[in-house]
């Protein structure tokens, strides 16, 4: 089953609102990353943070993990309508889990202006 | 900027059809992946490969192989295409596979009648 589990599965809010989505997974992490996707497009890498860090900050990106509860959440502030998009979290395991990474189903979200 | 290119945004194909799918990376990494992406089920590995003539197989390699001659090209071949091969394909390079950032090419959409 898949690693990673985004909530919501979608979620729309108004341009200038804060979007919170999260994740949770199963096993033990090497990293997890968040990365988005426009439609019909390719990934688009955001932000990645290690099992050993708590919070990340990139622009008006914000991404915590808490490893105890195996969630991770990302915060998107001031939203605008080109956040519109899907946004996918991925887990990177320990090298016997293989090196690989395993990412969830996703969270689509609109941003209306 | 990294840079991964996949040779055709949109394919359309006959059940039984070899298919080449081909990805070309610029920034020297060891690892390349195949995704394949459908609603709902988020991305999935098909194979990836760690160096030049090898390869690994991912989570969902049947009906599919590979191959990596050369360090920045990675093909996918679809022996004889069917149509629940009809999905979002998605190539992507990275230095340490799941440890690290994956940068995507812009994805190949393939319908098979």
């Amino acid at each position: 089953s898949q690693q990673g589990e985004e909530d919501p599965q979608a979620l729309s809010i108004q341009e200038g609102e804060n979007a919170t989505m999260n994740c949770s997974y199963k096993t033990s992490i090497n990293n997890l990353q968040w990365y988005r996707q426009n439609s019909g497009r390719g990934l688009v890498h955001l932000i990645l943070i290690r099992s050993n860090e708590r919070e990340k900050h990139s622009g008006r990106l914000r991404v915590t993990l808490d490893t105890s509860k195996k969630s991770s959440s990302l915060l998107i502030t001031a939203s605008r309508a080109a956040d519109t998009a899907s946004y996918f979290c991925a887990t990177g395991g320990p090298m016997e889990y293989g090196n690989k990474l395993v990412f969830g189903a996703g969270t689509i979200l609109r941003v209306k202006s | 900027d990294v840079k991964v290119t996949q040779s055709s945004r949109y394919l359309v194909k006959r059940t039984g059809e070899k298919v080449f799918l081909e990805c070309v990376q610029d920034m020297d990494h060891e690892n390349m992946f195949w995704y394949r992406q459908d609603p709902g089920l988020g991305l999935r590995l098909i194979y990836f490969s760690y160096d030049v003539k090898m390869k690994e197989k991912g989570d969902i390699p049947e009906g599919y192989s590979v191959s990596r001659e050369k360090k920045e090209r990675f093909s996918l071949i679809l022996e004889s295409a069917s149509t629940n091969q009809t999905s979002m394909y998605l190539c992507a390079s990275g230095l340490a596979g799941g440890r690290e950032t994956q940068y995507f090419g812009p994805g190949t959409r393939l319908l098979v009648l």
